[in-house]
């Protein structure tokens, strides 16, 4: 069974850019998490989506945004790149809604030059 | 105060004991906790998960909860050293947010 496939692996952006990121669930999983993960701050939560509906929402402003697709796939925004968003972004999918256990992804390694 | 709170180490443990990881959380609302490992420059990967009072065994592994104190602990016997890793806490909360720790890092010297 597949694991939970985030792209692009590595990325490289500019100042005031933005960008897209893209996160496939487990098969059958309909719950998609997004984080983002700084060597001083650890895992922050972003948003969790479920059936296509946002459910929760982190501390992030604005720029950050996300959807999720029929098919449980996941994209996450950011707009208007700032430096302080280099960072590790992963995404974890569930079965159900806080229902059990969230698995990882290999993340997106994102560098705002 | 962060939500869930763990040491930041590093806990060193000689080869073949036990160490100990141990985590505290705020939110009395939470349900469930997870352990994660986290290797560097690696995805978290999880462990276990626990959601009553007491023990849950997992191999080497021991998950401990205590709601009253709002405690969770990780036991790990006949530590190696591939169990060198940071350990990340986790708490889902009553509105099914997961909320982590910063992580405790291990090393298991050989």
């Amino acid at each position: 069974k597949a694991g939970v496939t985030q792209t692009p692996r590595y990325l490289i952006k500019t100042r005031g850019q933005q960008v897209t990121l893209s996160c496939s669930p487990i098969s059958g999983h309909r719950s998609v998490s997004w984080y983002q993960q700084t060597p001083g701050q650890g895992l922050q939560f972003l948003f969790e989506y479920f059936s296509e509906t946002q459910r929760n929402k982190g501390n992030f402003p604005g720029r950050f945004s996300g959807r999720q697709f029929s098919n449980s796939r996941s994209e996450m925004n950011v707009s208007t790149l700032e430096l302080g968003d280099s960072a590790l972004y992963l995404c974890a999918s569930s079965i159900g809604q806080g229902l059990t256990e969230a698995f990882f992804g290999q993340g997106t390694r994102l560098t705002v030059v | 105060q962060k939500e869930v709170e763990q040491n930041s180490g590093p806990l060193s443990v000689p080869e073949g004991a036990i160490a100990s990881l141990n985590c505290t959380y705020s939110d009395r609302g939470s349900q469930s906790f997870f352990w994660y490992r986290q290797y560097s420059g690696k995805s978290p990967e999880l462990i276990m998960f626990i959601y009553s009072n007491g023990d849950k065994e997992d191999g080497r592994f021991t998950a401990q909860l205590n709601k009253a104190s709002q405690y969770v602990s990780l036991l790990i016997r006949d530590s190696q050293p591939s169990d060198s890793a940071t350990y990340l806490c986790a708490s889902l909360s009553g509105t099914y947010k997961y909320i982590f720790g910063t992580g405790t890092r291990l090393k298991v010297l050989a």
